[in-house]
């Protein structure tokens, strides 16, 4: 089974710094790809950013990007610049294999004026 | 498009009503996905389709618990009767590519609350 771990429940960052969201998973395929969505207080989940496990380079959108650590099952997220309209609920995804999208718990994101 | 659409927003029922929500995926998707989202379980994948065919539904959680899709344009979720441990938001997703890989695209999601 997979399983994807976000050790954060919430961070707190100030407006225009920069803050990275960590998550941590474990799979059994070799061949899979790993998510970002911002769930922002509407509801709506969106993704922020898709990164393919073969792919060694980092994603990045925009004032987005990734660490992607392949050996440590690592995916952590960066923004930058952070601004207002980035509160939100962060969600690290998993998918791979029979067991479709896997989600975190969600990292809480608070920007502090 | 539109995006994907969901109905009703928010539901308050009793317990042992009957509930039913709605969904219309993005036009031309073919994957469409059932999520439940609780504080205690986060997010949890209870069937999806492909095709308008249901490929796995281990993810219901009890036989009160279906799912339809009658056409590419419609899906609902039915739970029957319904009980206070069922209350959650439920998100309708649709995608182009294959579940694992593709970007899903979520709906706003139903808030059912069971009193």
């Amino acid at each position: 089974a997979q399983t994807v771990t976000q050790s954060q429940p919430e961070m707190s960052v100030q407006e225009a710094e920069t803050v990275t969201l960590s998550c941590t998973y474990d799979t059994s395929e070799s061949d899979y790809y790993l998510f970002w969505y911002k769930q922002p207080p509407s509801r709506q989940m969106i993704l922020v950013i898709r990164q393919e496990a073969y792919k060694q380079q980092n994603a990045t959108e925009n004032r987005f990007s990734v660490n992607f650590q392949k050996a440590a099952k690592s995916f952590s997220l960066k923004i930058s610049d952070s601004q207002l309209g980035d509160a939100a609920m962060y969600f690290c995804a998993l998918g791979g294999g029979a067991d479709g999208l896997t989600f975190g718990k969600g990292t809480h994101l608070i920007i502090q004026p | 498009d539109a995006g994907v659409i969901q109905s009703p927003r928010h539901e308050v029922t009793e317990m042992g009503q009957e509930v039913t929500l709605r969904c219309k995926p993005i036009s031309g998707h073919d994957y469409l996905f059932w999520y439940r989202q609780t504080m205690m379980r986060g997010l949890e994948l209870l069937i999806y389709f492909n095709n308008n065919v249901p490929i796995d539904d281990s993810g219901m959680p009890e036989d009160r618990f279906s799912a339809k899709m009658p056409n590419a344009s419609f899906s609902t979720l039915k739970i029957q009767p319904s009980e206070p441990r069922d209350s959650a938001v439920y998100f309708c997703a649709s995608s182009l590519l294959d579940r694992n890989t593709g970007e899903l695209f979520f709906g706003e999601g139903s808030r059912l609350t069971v009193l």
